[in-house]
């Protein structure tokens, strides 16, 4: 079964400086898609960005852009320039691209992160 | 084009009550996922419709079901309800097929007392 660890419950940055959240999983499937969603205290999960594990390149959404590190089973995220709208909560998600009887496309969330953005 | 949609916003209820949470999904969605979402903890996936039939189910109690109407709103319903029930319940909507990303609603709170 896969698994996705957030080791850091809570980290905090500075307005217009850079933070990384760290996620790493496991998996035994070569295919896969890892997301980073945020979810605010309106509660809505939005999705921040998407990475497909064939893809070599980094995804890159203006100020948020990823590590990954497929060998590794690791996958960051890096926000730049933060603002205070980006405080929230930050969860890493795996969803298999083999599409089975027994797998339709969930995600497997992580525990998430705590981002604190201080003004 | 509205999003996703659930209601109602937060519920209280308590041991052994019945609830029904309803969701909406995205203008053009066909499929609908429920996911668990204890306090300060990632969301659990409970099961997922699509052409009105429980396509996959995620490792929850019989007393968790659901049911998707003709036009792809979905109901959860959860019997019996115990004090570890109390979560938000995340809806999420999406295109059939592996490559679609699925939208999120804001959730109904449920606590149960």
């Amino acid at each position: 079964a896969q698994t996705v660890t957030q080791s850091q419950p809570e980290m905090s940055v500075q307005e217009a400086e850079t933070v990384t959240l760290s996620c790493t999983y496991d998996t035994s499937e070569s295919d896969y898609y890892l997301f980073w969603y945020k979810q605010p205290p309106s509660r809505q999960m939005i999705l921040v960005i998407r990475q497909e594990a064939y893809k070599q390149q980094n995804a890159t959404e203006n100020r948020f852009s990823v590590n990954f590190q497929k060998a590794a089973k690791s996958f960051s995220l890096k926000i730049s320039d933060s603002q205070l709208g980006d405080a929230a909560m930050y969860f890493c998600a795996y969803r298999s691209a083999y599409l089975t009887s027994g797998n339709t496309g969930k995600l497997i969330f992580g525990q998430g992160t705590t981002l604190q953005v201080k003004p | 084009d509205a999003g996703v949609t659930q209601s109602p916003t937060h519920l209280i209820k308590t041991r052994g009550q019945q609830v029904t949470l309803r969701c909406s999904p995205k203008s053009g969605h066909d499929t609908v996922s429920w996911y668990q979402q204890a306090l300060g903890q990632g969301p659990q996936f409970i099961f997922q419709y699509y052409e009105e039939e429980e396509r996959q189910r995620g490792n929850f109690p019989d007393r968790f079901s659901g049911h998707q109407f003709p036009n792809y709103s979905s109901e959860l319903n959860v019997n019996a309800l115990l004090l570890g029930d109390s979560a938000l319940y995340l809806c999420a909507s999406s295109l059939s097929g592996i490559y679609s990303i699925q939208y999120f609603g804001a959730g109904t709170r449920l606590s149960v007392l």
